[in-house]
């Protein structure tokens, strides 16, 4: 099935520093969700996008919904050691309940 | 709890054996949504069900597998006869919308692992 491309596909920093990652399309999609799963667990919902063009903020998150509506951003400021985890994106055209899943980001924070 | 539960978290199953995974949704969510992942990869959509009614079941494969979304009770996901490619995580979500109308998030419980030996 289709999936989103995100990438980078793994990703080691030192704490403090910021991060990006990015999920690209080829289709347009309306919506974009971004997740966060830590081991042995659910997707935790962070931000949920829905205009093109859209920035918004929780915490040290932030998100962006990209004007070709084909991607979307997700940064994070000054990370620490619990931001470990994989960070999915999801995207799905209006009208329908289906999200397409990224690949995930496996970030990994060293102290 | 106000959140998505599921249950069992873990299950171990002979293959020929029949697993049934159990998902309460968020209170007043009436959208169900089970996925699916195996290690290393994303989430993959199974199905969609509203109470007692499969909306969407193109994920899912055609034997099987089944769900359902009773008046009362839990979703929940069978599958029979498991084979050893049906070990994975499968995940419930739910919504309070329908899609296409903002905030239709999905909430994600966290899980049950199946293991078939």
């Amino acid at each position: 099935g289709q999936q989103l491309n995100q990438s980078p596909q793994s990703m080691f920093i030192q704490e403090g520093e910021d991060v990006s990652m990015n999920c690209t399309s080829s289709s347009i999609f309306n919506t974009w969700l971004w997740y966060k799963q830590d081991p042995g667990e659910g997707p935790v919902l962070l931000i949920a996008l829905y205009k093109a063009g859209e920035l918004t903020s929780n915490g040290r998150l932030t998100a962006q919904f990209g004007i070709t509506r084909k991607d979307s951003f997700l940064n994070i400021s000054a990370s620490i050691p619990s931001d470990v985890g994989i960070y999915f994106c999801a995207g799905a055209t209006s009208g329908t309940y289906k999200y397409i899943f990224g690949t995930g980001t496996r970030l990994k924070v060293l102290a | 709890n106000a959140g998505v539960m599921q249950n069992p978290r873990h299950l171990v199953r002979r293959r020929g054996q029949e697993a049934r995974l159990r998902c309460s949704p968020m209170k007043g969510h009436s959208h169900v949504y089970w996925y699916r992942q195996l290690p290393e990869e994303g989430l993959k959509f199974m199905v969609y069900l509203q109470k007692e009614n499969i909306i969407d079941e193109s994920g899912m494969p055609k034997e099987r597998f089944s769900a359902e979304f009773p008046k009362e009770g839990p979703s929940i996901l069978r599958i029979q006869q498991v084979v050893r490619g049906d070990s994975a995580a499968y995940f419930c979500a739910s919504s309070y919308r329908l899609a296409g109308v903002v905030n239709n998030e999905q909430f994600f419980g966290p899980g049950t692992r199946l293991t078939v030996l």
